[in-house]
């Protein structure tokens, strides 16, 4: 049983245009979630976080939000860039628990 | 200022044998967490260590064991190995009792069972 869903296994975006990632969770024992990036060959490198008391949270080019009632959260990358492509995990856990819960990933391909 | 460093970096095994795989934290880092991805997957929890000792473990058999070192670094072991143990094994560190928290990355090691 999936707890973190990423049901779009790929996204093609124009250089410039907006991506946005999207992510749906069950357990509503989470209450923090993040986002990580991974080139090929590499480890996955964290890009932006959010606690479940908050429903956005912005950090440059990068916004996260969250609808709770919804378990669902999305990333927006505004503007994209050729260095965005990449795969995207949004991750999630709680405070009981040492361990993140990860989706399988969205591989984000920016078009120039 | 040297990240997540994880050896092997690629390694071939047969079915039944045994496997050691090792990582050093980031600097400043204490806690070490073990991922297994598949491909076509996300990272999968293993387990966490902290303190030397095993804080949490993920839906994974006695197969997988680890340990930390008093320096931090820890190892992943799996025995008797299946073809369904191959992956990439990432290792993670972070600090404190947090350390599920923002979590720093290795590149992996990357496991074939042949």
């Amino acid at each position: 049983d999936q707890q973190v869903k990423q049901n779009s296994p790929s996204l093609s975006v124009q250089e410039g245009r907006i991506s946005i990632l999207n992510c749906d969770y069950t357990n509503s024992m989470f209450d923090y979630f993040l986002w990580y990036k991974k080139y090929p060959a590499e480890g996955p490198t964290f890009l932006i976080s959010i606690s479940s008391i908050k429903d956005k949270n912005e950090d440059g080019r990068f916004t996260v939000f969250l609808n709770k009632s919804a378990k669902h959260l999305s990333l927006h990358i505004v503007p994209s860039q050729p260095g965005d492509s990449a795969v995207y995990f949004c991750a999630a856990g709680w405070g009981g628990a040492d361990g993140l819960t990860f989706g399988k990933g969205t591989h984000l391909i920016i078009q120039p | 200022d040297a990240g997540v460093t994880q050896s092997p970096t690629h390694l071939i095994k047969t079915r039944g044998q045994q496997v050691t795989l090792r990582c050093s934290p980031k600097s400043g880092h204490d806690t070490v967490s073990w991922y297994q991805q598949a491909l076509g997957q996300g990272p999968q929890f293993i387990f966490q260590y902290y303190e030397e000792e095993e804080r949490q473990r993920g839906n994974f058999p006695d197969r997988f064991s680890g340990h930390q070192f008093p320096n931090y670094s820890s190892e992943l072991n799996v025995n008797a190995l299946l073809l369904g143990d191959s992956a990439l094994y990432l290792c993670a560190s972070g600090q404190g009792n947090s350390g599920a928290n923002v979590l720093t990355f290795g590149a992996g090691s990357r496991l074939t069972v042949l």
